[in-house]
């Protein structure tokens, strides 16, 4: 099945430091969404994306759907530890389904 | 509260054997999934079902059963036609309209 590419693979990062990441396609998706998964945890939902060009916040995080509507990037500010874990991106093309499809993930370790 | 539940936490498979995961949800979502985890990889589609009843496959379904006879549960038996079972195994749940799929912590299985 279909993955997305997503870099880096992983950051080392000193705390305070602003991290980015992306997400690209092939294709053209509808819904971008992006996820942290902590250590041996589900995936949490961090920031939803609808339309091309949204430029959406959650505290720290903001989110961007590409203009193309084949990538996204997510930027996080100061980072902090608890920052720590792994990001992953997803993508929904739409339709009858609400299948996703997930990036391979962003390692992200913070040191204090 | 509401939410996803999985369990067992941590499973051990026998040679041969079939063993089932868990995932009930009080979220009255319409639409369930199943995912495998794999170190440094990201989430591939095993399984899904939008409506009571009915499930297509993913693309991984080889080796894995599923069944869905009540909206809250969507049990995954991992059979022994499955010849690499160890892995994190994700239960996810989303309303058959919106494209956010939310996470139950997840099943780790391992083979003795």
């Amino acid at each position: 099945g279909q993955q997305l590419n997503q870099s880096p693979q992983s950051m080392f990062i000193q705390e305070g430091e602003d991290v980015s990441m992306n997400c690209t396609s092939s294709s053209i998706f509808n819904t971008w969404l992006w996820y942290k998964q902590d250590p041996g945890e589900g995936p949490v939902l961090l920031i939803a994306l609808y339309k091309a060009g949204e430029l959406t916040s959650n505290g720290r995080l903001t989110a961007q759907f590409g203009i193309t509507r084949k990538d996204s990037f997510l930027n996080i500010s100061a980072s902090i530890p608890s920052d720590v874990g792994i990001y992953f991106c997803a993508g929904r093309r739409g339709g009858a389904t609400n299948k996703l499809i997930f990036g391979t993930g962003t390692l992200l370790a913070v040191q204090p | 509260d509401g939410g996803i539940t999985q369990s067992p936490k941590y499973l051990f498979r026998k040679e041969g054997q079939n063993v089932t995961l868990s995932c009930e949800q009080n979220l009255n979502h319409d639409a369930m999934y199943w995912y495998r985890q794999d170190p440094g990889q990201g989430l591939r589609l095993i399984y899904y079902s939008q409506i009571v009843n009915d499930f297509q496959k993913g693309d991984i379904a080889e080796g894995y059963s599923v069944s869905r006879e009540k909206k809250e549960s969507f049990p995954l038996t991992v059979t022994s036609a499955q010849k690499n079972p160890t892995a994190f195994y994700l239960c996810a749940s989303s309303i058959r309209s919106e494209g956010i799929q939310y996470f139950g912590a997840g099943t780790r299985l391992s083979v003795l």
